[in-house]
């Protein structure tokens, strides 16, 4: 299985709304990430774990929250976002550092 | 501050021709590069890595190459089909082991 899955596929909230992106792999990769991706820009990474601890933020705002429950599973809570946080939002993972990422076909999320 | 560019925002080509797209980089001294397809509304696709002592890297009709003098990778796509029309993605690992960085891209289109 070299697949991660992101659900939802798709997400409209409201600005006061509460919701959580979740994301799966089942390879055994020990590093998970997230990336936000405007149009016709390319991925910008938000937050890495490796082997379930928090590495990298990359200064995300905190109305963003990551949590890795365990090594297989990588969620992304929002609150209170804004209409500009509307974007595709990557997940993807990797065996170690220097090695190949893959991604998940993402979440088009818009803010409303 | 460290950049990576991208030759061109878009590159047309014809069908059987051989497509080259640029990355270069300023700023970094990476221990590998990374390229990446992206097709519209969906997660990248990892193609090839190169680490900083090689020189070439094939596979099938894709060969990368990687000067770290010249601060540039070249990425080769021999025999070209429409099906090859996409993003592509070149990508370094920024300072910090896990973060990779990836650059703007080049719309590839290949036309029968």
């Amino acid at each position: 299985d070299t697949e991660v899955t992101q659900t939802p596929k798709h997400l409209v909230m409201g600005m006061t709304n509460k919701k959580s992106l979740k994301c799966e792999q089942h390879m055994g990769h020990r590093a998970m990430y997230w990336y936000k991706q405007k149009a016709k820009k390319p991925p910008e990474l938000m937050f890495v774990y490796s082997y379930e601890k928090l590495s990298i933020n990359e200064s995300v705002p905190s109305r963003f929250s990551p949590e890795c429950p365990n090594s297989s599973l990588l969620n992304l809570h929002l609150h209170a976002l804004q209409p500009e946080d509307s974007a595709l939002y990557l997940c993807a993972s990797s065996q170690a550092e220097n090695t190949e990422a893959f991604f998940g076909q993402g979440t088009r999320l818009t803010v409303v | 501050s460290q950049k990576i560019e991208q030759n061109s925002e878009a590159l047309n080509i014809q069908e059987g021709k051989t497509a080259t797209l640029t990355c270069n980089y300023t700023n970094y001294s990476p221990a590998y590069l990374q390229w990446y397809r992206q097709d519209p509304g969906r997660g990248p696709v990892f193609l090839l890595l190169i680490r900083e002592n090689e020189k070439e890297k094939r596979k099938e009709r894709l060969k990368v190459t990687f000067d770290t003098t010249l601060k540039q990778s070249l990425f080769h796509i021999t025999a070209s089909q429409p099906a090859d029309s996409a993003t592509y993605l070149c990508a370094l690992d920024g300072t910090g082991g896990f973060k990779t960085i990836f650059g703007a891209g080049t719309r590839l289109f290949v036309k029968a």
